[in-house]
């Protein structure tokens, strides 16, 4: 089921502009949100994460922001490269699920230089 | 530490054939996942383990059994292969808890025919 939902499914971008990813989640107890960056043939590999206790967080070029009130928690890149053209997947721990992950749909992001 | 690690990379089945997809981790994780996924589509899991003896279904656990005798191995096993079942597998692990960054293998890429 669509218990989370992620926009845009493609996003293409200059190099240099900012990108930003949304995940919208079901359950309301959810209380850990990991984004997740897939490359060609490779493996999904954790990029950042937040737990319900943050409101933000940043690691150098990316940020995460959750909105516990709405449901929705986004993916922040700036200053965007030619490498960081991928897959992003979101993924939230559902109580409902057992407080497993699930994961959204995926963004193709292609930064064009 | 190798992290997690999956064999074979490729493998090519005929319809109604059985095969193992191996996967196994050397951090000491509790929680073990295997996951599909289609081309161009997300992450769905199929079974997961909590720790050595225990199992459970997933999102999509048709056509699969797992087994888990110890804390590092956790082998998919494929019976009666379909095209339905063509894909990329993941297996992937985490520390004790499913809200907890999840740690994937390389993937076995099958393909069913």
């Amino acid at each position: 089921g669509e218990n989370v939902e992620q926009h845009p499914s493609t996003l293409s971008v200059q190099e240099g502009d900012s990108a930003v990813i949304k995940c919208t989640y079901s359950d309301s107890a959810s209380n850990y949100f990991p984004w997740y960056k897939q490359e060609l043939g490779k493996r999904p590999q954790l990029i950042i994460d937040i737990r319900s206790n943050v409101g933000e967080k940043k690691d150098q070029r990316i940020a995460v922001t959750l909105n516990k009130t709405a449901k929705h928690f986004s993916l922040h890149i700036t200053e965007t490269q030619p490498e960081d053209s991928a897959v992003y997947f979101c993924a939230a721990a559902l109580m409902e699920y057992g407080n497993k992950l699930v994961f959204g749909a995926g963004t193709i992001l292609r930064v064009k230089s | 530490n190798a992290g997690v690690t999956q064999t074979p990379k490729f493998r090519i089945l005929k319809i109604g054939q059985s095969m193992t997809l191996q996967c196994a981790q050397d951090m000491n994780h509790n929680y073990m996942y295997w996951y599909r996924q289609d081309p161009g589509m997300g992450l769905k899991l199929i079974y997961y383990s909590v720790g050595a003896g225990i199992t459970d279904k997933g999102e999509v656990p048709n056509g699969y059994n797992v087994s888990r005798s110890t804390t590092e191995d956790f082998p998919l096993r494929l019976e009666l292969a379909a095209p339905s079942q063509t894909s990329v597998y993941f297996c992937a692990s985490s520390y004790n808890r499913g809200n907890q960054p999840q740690h994937f293998g390389d993937g076995t890429r099958l393909s069913i025919l």
